[in-house]
């Protein structure tokens, strides 16, 4: 039972503008949610997190929205560069307790010139 | 400041063998992980330590074996090793478990054959 999706496995978007990355959960305790990145042959990063307190988190041109009701998250990307094409993983947990972070399979963003 | 560092880069077996994984971060956190990547399946941890001194059961922990040496290191042992173990295998660690950013190790590819 996948409880963090990612439906989309690849994505392409031409330099300059918006990457839109999806993420849909299912289990209704999750508070704390969170986009990594990987490039091949590296682990992943942390790129930003937001708890349920919140609908929108910005950190640069990266912004995080959460639909709580819709159990819906979205990663906008804001102008793509080419050194944003990698795989962007969410991830999904409840804040400060002893449970563990649930990943979603990934979406690979390719950004062309 | 090297992070989370993953020994060995690349490991093949044969069926039944057994190997050790190591992992040790210079972060001073409190929590250690490991995880698997597979295709199509998103990372999915295998054991996790909140702490020194303790260990707990992931999703997919069957087959496998941690050490919480101490705070610094954490290793993942394979007692006899399988096909269905071949997989892409990532250490982590954060501040304090469930409330702050997982930072990954590079990952040890293991083949087993």
């Amino acid at each position: 039972d996948q409880q963090v999706k990612q439906n989309s496995p690849s994505l392409s978007v031409q330099e300059g503008r918006i990457s839109i990355l999806n993420c849909d959960y299912t289990n209704s305790m999750f508070d704390y949610f969170l986009w990594y990145k990987k490039y091949p042959a590296e682990g992943p990063t942390f790129l930003i997190s937001i708890s349920s307190i919140k609908d929108k988190n910005e950190d640069g041109r990266f912004t995080v929205f959460l639909n709580k009701s819709a159990k819906h998250l979205s990663l906008h990307i804001v102008p793509s560069q080419p050194g944003d094409s990698a795989v962007y993983f969410c991830a999904a947990g409840s804040y400060g307790t002893a449970s563990k972070l649930t990943f979603g399979t990934g979406t690979r963003l390719q950004v062309t010139l | 400041n090297a992070g989370v560092t993953q020994t060995p880069k690349f490991q093949v077996l044969k069926t039944g063998q057994s190997m050790t994984l190591q992992c040790a971060q210079d972060m001073n956190h409190n929590s250690m992980y490991w995880y698997r990547q597979d295709p199509g399946m998103g990372l999915r941890l295998i054991y996790y330590s909140a702490s020194e001194g303790t260990t707990d059961k992931g999703e997919v922990p069957n087959g496998y074996n941690v050490s919480r040496l101490n705070k610094r290191e954490f290793s993942l042992r394979l007692e006899s090793a399988a096909p269905s173990q071949t997989s892409v295998y990532f250490c982590a660690s954060s501040e304090v478990q469930g409330s702050s950013p997982l930072h990954f190790g590079n990952g040890t590819r293991l083949t087993v054959t």
